[in-house]
């Protein structure tokens, strides 16, 4: 199985920062990788399918990027709504795998 | 509008089976795979398997086969997930999503059902 890895698992941060939130699996997934938000008691949201194309409806202040094995979700101005856990996911081989998380906390 | 609907909320007994329904409208449901997730209280998300509704084909995370079986009803629109022979560290809430190509991602998820399995 592909093993995927989030770092941090958690972070502080204010209103209007950029955060960066990485995701390293253990072989090349090429780009086969998908972004998610969930907030609590809900389902996740998918923000960003292959790497960096952005799901319909999701603001553009979500960008992905990477390829290979080394990939990252970037929020370019925080925003209150954006307060959640995000989660990649890879999709290159089966079983689809997720990453432990991260939890994007109010500073 | 796009949806998924499951349905509501097991309480089983360890052993026993439970099967939670994921009832698609608003969209051709034999044109996207139906995929399983479940998430332990606290804890991430887990890929259980997918479904094919036009074939039934099904493919199934290793961990899970021969306890998972994944269905559907196209006259109905509606995929099922079947789990048995369940023991505590089951107790989850499942989410069915939908998903298109291999890339796209899973882009519609139900409300998730939560079971509970305790004696």
């Amino acid at each position: 199985d592909i093993q995927m890895t989030q770092s941090p698992s958690s972070l502080s941060a204010s209103v209007g920062d950029r955060v960066t939130i990485t995701c390293r699996a253990s072989q090349s997934i090429s780009r086969y990788l998908n972004w998610y938000q969930q907030k609590p008691g809900k389902a996740p949201r998918l923000l960003i399918y292959a790497a960096s194309s952005l799901q319909s409806g999701v603001p553009s202040r979500f960008t992905g990027s990477g390829s290979g094995t080394d990939y990252t979700l970037t929020i370019s101005s925080l925003q209150p709504e954006d307060f959640a856990t995000y989660y990649c996911q890879q999709s290159y081989s089966s079983p689809w795998t997720f990453g432990q998380g991260t939890k994007v906390e109010i500073k | 509008q796009v949806q998924l609907v499951q349905s509501g909320a097991e309480v089983k007994k360890p052993g026993a089976s439970v099967k939670v329904s994921c009832k698609a409208s608003g969209y051709t449901f034999t044109n996207y795979d139906i995929n399983w997730v479940r998430q332990a209280t606290g804890q991430g998300l887990e890929w259980m398997g997918w479904m094919n509704p036009d074939s039934g084909s099904t493919g199934y995370a290793q961990k899970f086969q021969g306890r998972v079986t994944m269905t559907r009803n196209t006259s109905v629109t509606t995929a099922y997930m079947e789990l048995s022979s369940l023991r505590s560290e089951d107790t989850a809430v499942y989410y069915c999503a939908r998903s298109g190509t291999q890339r796209d991602g899973m882009d519609v998820w139900g409300q998730g059902t939560t079971v509970t399995v305790s004696s």
